[in-house]
């Protein structure tokens, strides 16, 4: 049980376009999903926690209107990154809070040409 | 607030030998949680164990164990009879269990471990 996927795995796209990314909790409802962000060899910034039904609750230094997140559902909640560009490539993961415990999903490298 | 500190980066362990992951942490809470995640080549976290802080009791999961000294804010992780699939990233991480408060995570930079055949 409690098993959160992510879509894409790995996307690439040009500077100045915008990319989604969906994270689903596949065997339990989730109100809070979380959206982190992995540099190399470094841990994992929290970037935003994504309420369902209401706004997200970004960190400080995180831009909310380039990092876009929508929790439309208890299942699915999703990442925009607007006009994305080079220094927004990373290692984009989300997870999912299943009883006092997070489940993480597998990741999205995301890459910016 | 609250922080998590892995002093360890890196350390090495040989296949079938018992390493120990050190973390401590800083908090002014009495409930909380402590977690130790693997990461993988793969990147997908996978939790290890976890621990209460309202428990005495060290968790335990088959290999792994936590030694957990809630007065000197000290939880590391040990692994016993290492198998070449333990080579990850090891993040020790930090969560309130108090009510009203936030739900997030707050993780070490890791430690990295290597398994020597």
């Amino acid at each position: 049980g409690a098993v959160v996927s992510q879509h894409p795995s790995w996307v690439i796209c040009k500077s100045g376009t915008s990319v989604k990314i969906e994270c689903r909790s596949l065997d339990f409802q989730a109100t809070t999903m979380f959206w982190y962000r992995q540099f190399p060899k470094q841990s994992l910034m929290l970037m935003a926690t994504s309420n369902e039904g209401s706004k997200a609750t970004y960190e400080q230094g995180v831009e909310k209107d380039k990092f876009l997140i929508n929790h439309a559902s208890l299942t699915l909640s999703t990442l925009t990154v607007t006009s994305a560009h080079p220094e927004d490539s990373s290692f984009y993961i989300c997870s999912a809070r299943a009883g006092d415990t997070q489940y993480f999903g597998p990741g999205t490298r995301l890459t910016v040409l | 607030a609250q922080t998590v500190t892995q002093s360890q980066p890196e350390m090495s362990v040989q296949e079938a030998e018992t390493v120990t992951l050190s973390c401590t942490y800083d908090t002014s809470e009495s409930d909380y949680y402590l977690f130790w995640y693997k990461q993988p080549p793969s990147r997908q976290m996978i939790l290890v164990i976890r621990q209460e802080a309202y428990k005495q009791q060290n968790a335990t999961e088959n290999r792994f164990s936590v030694n957990f000294q809630k007065a000197a804010k000290s939880f590391s992780l040990k692994i016993s009879d290492s198998q070449l699939g333990d080579a990850a990233m090891y993040f020790c991480a930090y969560r309130s269990a108090l009510m009203g408060r936030d739900d997030k995570i707050i993780f070490g930079k890791g430690t990295r471990l290597h398994i020597l055949p």
